[in-house]
């Protein structure tokens, strides 16, 4: 079974960067899109950004859309998601998420909580 | 893209049925049949119950089942029990890889 851990998660000031990773296992990890979802304190959830199985496709929510840049290292069967220019509407428990056909988000990690603050 | 829209809750006693519905456009609910639903619990992960409007993963009951007409998906969960009182929210491909979520429904099990 796909097992999903996120880590990187921390207090960062406005304007700060932080990079997160996700480390992934049970599954052929180059064969599946890999994607961000975010949830700020108390609100739903949000989908932020998602890669292709080779890497060689990126899209972005228009919230996080030339701030944030998902990556993938597939020799590591790792994720990650560069977060710059961080404001406070950004903290949130990020959680990344296995993409199956595409289409659907069948495993979700435990989720990094990023809090941005001064 | 705005979220999909979701009533804010539901309710339902032991035993009887809920749905929860999710609407959204022609651009996404409507234009493919690729709408799944979450069940996230108080400080947990979201879990996947249903995917491609009305498929069910393994494992999950089939007291929970999906549909779709037009821009509106359902989730319907039969037979309630307490352990299914938590959030639920739906989801829809929007096309190019992208996902557009709702607004997140809560369950209360009286």
């Amino acid at each position: 079974e796909a097992q999903l851990l996120e880590s990187g998660g921390g207090l960062v000031q406005p304007g700060g960067s932080l990079r997160l990773s996700c480390a992934a296992s049970g599954f052929t990890f180059t064969s599946y899109a890999m994607s961000w979802v975010r949830q700020a304190p108390g609100k739903g959830l949000e989908w932020v950004s998602v890669i292709s199985g080779s890497g060689g496709s990126t899209y972005y929510a228009d919230s996080v859309k030339g701030r944030f840049t998902i990556s993938r290292d597939n020799s590591k069967n790792t994720l990650y998601l560069q977060m710059n220019s961080l404001r406070a509407d950004d903290t949130a428990v990020y959680y990344c998420a296995k993409a199956t056909g595409d289409r659907v988000l069948d495993y979700w990690g435990q989720g990094t909580l990023v809090t941005v603050s001064s | 893209q705005s979220a999909l829209t979701q009533p804010r809750s539901v309710s339902g006693s032991p035993g009887q049925s809920v749905t929860i519905s999710c609407t959204g456009t022609s651009s996404d609910v409507g234009a493919y049949n690729y709408v799944s639903w979450y069940q996230q619990h108080s400080g947990k992960a979201p879990k996947l119950m249903t995917y491609d409007v009305s498929k069910r993963p393994s494992g999950v009951p089939d007291r929970f089942s999906g549909s779709k007409s037009g821009n509106t998906a359902s989730l319907t969960i039969s037979g309630l029990q307490a352990e299914d009182e938590a959030d639920y929210y739906c989801c829809s491909y929007a096309g190019s890889y992208t996902f557009i979520f709702g607004g997140g429904t809560k369950l209360t099990v009286l």
